[in-house]
């Protein structure tokens, strides 16, 4: 079946750029009917959307991050990633990639998830 | 943006049924999806189209969706349920994936 894995810096200085890497096994990146998603958890705190790439390149963001957010195919290796700039501590939390179905999006499977911590 | 509300933490004991509110809008009109998500773990789908199981998740799991509430249902609860639960829907007026707060599920 389908796993997602996540994987990048677990700490991010201020100011720079998070970047996370998803990659996808048992299956293709580029299936018709998915969209492949990012959400994050803040410490205690509940879910939180921060957006999705289709397998054909077109994407949807939380617009209270938009500006600061990029995702990305990579379907030569089957992964999609994850760019956030301009980090500050809000931005702490465990980060999730996830597949969607594109006809209802419900989410599954999930990844593991990776904390990210913002600090100097 | 469309808000979903859930409450903060439901306590049950075990053997009893335990009901997990989701509000919002004329939810009704939406599909409602469930999560279960245990400490350390990442979230697990549990119902989809507002009531479906996805395979390996026990009948005890249910849900309905009417008006301006959906509810997620666990019948003959067990301790291995006690986990944190968040609704989902797509709000298709601002093209954003939404989650509940999420609620605590206590079994006493």
């Amino acid at each position: 079946q389908v796993q997602l894995h996540e994987s990048g810096p677990g700490l991010v200085k201020p100011s720079q750029t998070l970047s996370l890497t998803c990659t996808v096994s048992g299956g293709s990146i580029s299936t018709d009917g998915f969209y492949w998603s990012w959400i994050r958890q803040h410490p205690g705190k509940g879910l939180e959307w921060i957006g999705f790439i289709y397998n054909r390149g077109g994407t949807y963001y939380n617009s209270s991050l938009k500006s600061r957010v990029t995702i990305s195919l990579d379907t030569s290796n089957n992964q999609f990633s994850l760019k956030l700039g301009s980090v500050t501590a809000a931005d702490t939390a465990v980060y999730y990639c996830a597949r969607g179905l594109q006809s209802s999006n419900w989410l599954d499977p999930w990844g593991q998830g990776t904390l990210v911590t913002v600090s100097s | 943006s469309y808000v979903l509300t859930q409450p903060p933490s439901v306590s049950v004991a075990p053997g009893k049924t335990a009901t997990i509110t989701c509000g919002g809008n004329n939810i009704g009109s939406k599909s409602v999806h469930w999560y279960q998500q245990k400490p350390g773990q990442a979230p697990v789908l549990v119902i989809y189209y507002d009531g479906d199981r996805p395979s390996g998740i026990p009948q005890r799991f249910s849900g309905s969706n009417s008006g301006n509430t959906a509810t997620l249902t666990i019948s003959r609860v067990e301790a291995a349920d006690e986990a944190d639960y968040s609704c989902q829907v797509w709000d298709s007026r601002s093209d954003h994936v939404v989650f509940g707060g999420g609620t605590k599920l206590i079994v006493l």
